[in-house]
């Protein structure tokens, strides 16, 4: 079956715009989750939604980071202002409601010149 | 304390050998442990999942789970040049997963 999409694959933008990133989770999956992966550096946890529960923001680096999950299954990713440490791969991923098994997408690497 | 370590790599063996990655991790109530492969450019894939003490064997890849110990390893047997990718150990916190910061591992055709 088809896995996790993201779009854009590639996102280059200037310092200061706004930018939406957005997921489609594998279907049936409740929970989604957002990454964020820079450079050398380990996967750092964002967001998380499952169901129609108030989503986990515990992750989220800074009030310009936002997220919301529509109808239970694409989430769009916004990041206002960005600076130019905003720069990484945003990773998503989705499982099943009675697992841990996250199953990723192929992410989103944006780039803030 | 990291929540999640792995052995420092990179971890370089020849074609046919086994390779061992090593993990351990912090929180005593963790029951879901995993393993994922990320080849350079290309996102998270998990290959392993174990939940229960002692050995998970899934073709040529082992994962053993040490609950006591707050140990999970991952042995990769018969080595190959397309197992050369970064292997992340990930173990749930709650809900969510803690990831290693992960062991980069080279196959030596």
């Amino acid at each position: 079956g088809a896995g996790v999409s993201q779009s854009p694959s590639n996102k280059v933008t200037e310092k200061g715009k706004d930018v939406e990133l957005r997921c489609d989770p594998i279907s049936g999956h409740t929970a989604l989750y957002w990454y964020r992966q820079s450079l050398g550096q380990g996967l750092e946890f964002l967001i998380y939604f499952q169901g129609n529960s108030a989503p986990d923001k515990s992750g989220l680096p800074s009030d310009r980071f936002s997220a919301e999950r529509t109808g239970g299954s694409v989430s769009t990713l916004t990041i206002q202002r960005t600076q130019q440490e905003d720069s990484a791969v945003y990773l998503c991923a989705s499982s099943r409601g009675d697992s841990y098994e996250q199953y990723f997408g192929p992410g989103t690497r944006l780039t803030v010149t | 304390q990291k929540e999640v370590e792995q052995n420092s790599g990179p971890l370089s063996v020849p074609e046919g050998a086994i390779a061992s990655l090593n993990c351990t991790y912090s929180d005593r109530v963790s029951q879901s442990f995993f393993w994922y492969r990320q080849y350079s450019g290309k996102s998270p894939e998990l290959i392993m999942s174990i939940y229960s003490n002692g050995d998970k064997e899934d073709g040529r890849f082992t994962a053993q789970l040490n609950k006591a110990s707050q140990y999970v390893s991952l042995l990769i047997r018969d080595s190959q040049p397309s197992d050369s990718a970064t292997y992340l150990c990930a173990v749930n916190s709650d809900y969510k997963l803690s990831f290693g910061a992960g062991t980069t591992v080279t196959v030596r055709a």
